[in-house]
């Protein structure tokens, strides 16, 4: 079965400065990848995605993340934080169930304080 | 082109009542899957309908049930509600089932408060 570690529960960076969070998952095909915000008492967001191809991936509001198959990494990356970064952030991992079926699995999430 | 939508927002319920959720998805997804927020257990998978079928089902009694209209609505049900049900539940859409358009897309959710 698959499974999504984010190792870190709460961050804390200042505003202007970079910003790197971990997922580490645990599939036995290739995955397929995501990153999802989620800002207090509201859905998901997604913010990028991976299916196959280039390992660096950019996605919305200035977010990227790089899947390294080596590590079985997907850490999401922003160069200078802004204060409405400050949300919950979560790794998924897609896969498969047969039956045409489909499922996403989550890390437990992390969540992004910013400092003005 | 609208997203996925959910009613209601938030809903208050008592121990041992039941409670149905509804969704739409996004206009031409054909598959809506329904995952549970809580806590301490985090984002969990309960079920996904593809084509008015129910192609797959989390790890959750048999309490929790749904169903998917030819529109590609869905909604689901919880019978005789217990305190642990109190969650965030929220709804995804996705178009099809190869490469790009298995991206899932959220909805902004169902608060359930049970007493």
């Amino acid at each position: 079965a698959q499974s999504v570690t984010q190792p870190d529960i709460h961050i804390t960076v200042s505003e202007g400065a970079s910003l790197e969070l971990r997922c580490n998952y645990s599939y036995g095909a290739t995955p397929y990848l995501f990153w999802y915000v989620q800002s207090p008492g509201q859905g998901l967001q997604l913010l990028l995605k991976y299916f196959s191809g280039d390992t660096l991936v950019q996605g919305i509001k200035g977010f990227e993340a790089e899947f390294k198959r080596s590590q079985s990494s997907f850490n999401l990356r922003k160069p200078s934080v802004h204060w409405s970064d400050a949300a919950e952030y979560f790794c998924a991992v897609g896969a498969r169930s047969g039956a045409g079926s489909y499922q996403l699995t989550f890390g437990k999430g992390t969540k992004l304080s910013v400092i003005p | 082109k609208a997203g996925v939508t959910q009613t209601p927002r938030y809903l208050i319920k008592t121990r041992g009542q039941q409670v149905t959720l509804s969704c739409s998805p996004i206009s031409g997804h054909r598959s809506v899957s329904w995952y549970q927020q809580t806590p301490g257990q985090g984002l969990q998978f309960l079920f996904e309908y593809f084509s008015e079928t129910q192609r797959n089902k989390g790890n959750f009694p048999g309490r929790f049930s749904g169903r998917q209209f030819s529109n590609s609505r869905s909604e689901m049900n919880v019978s005789t509600l217990e305190l642990g049900d109190s969650a965030l539940y929220l709804c995804a859409s996705r178009k099809g089932t190869s490469g790009n358009q298995e991206t899932q897309y959220f909805g902004p959710g169902t608060r359930l408060l049970v007493l």
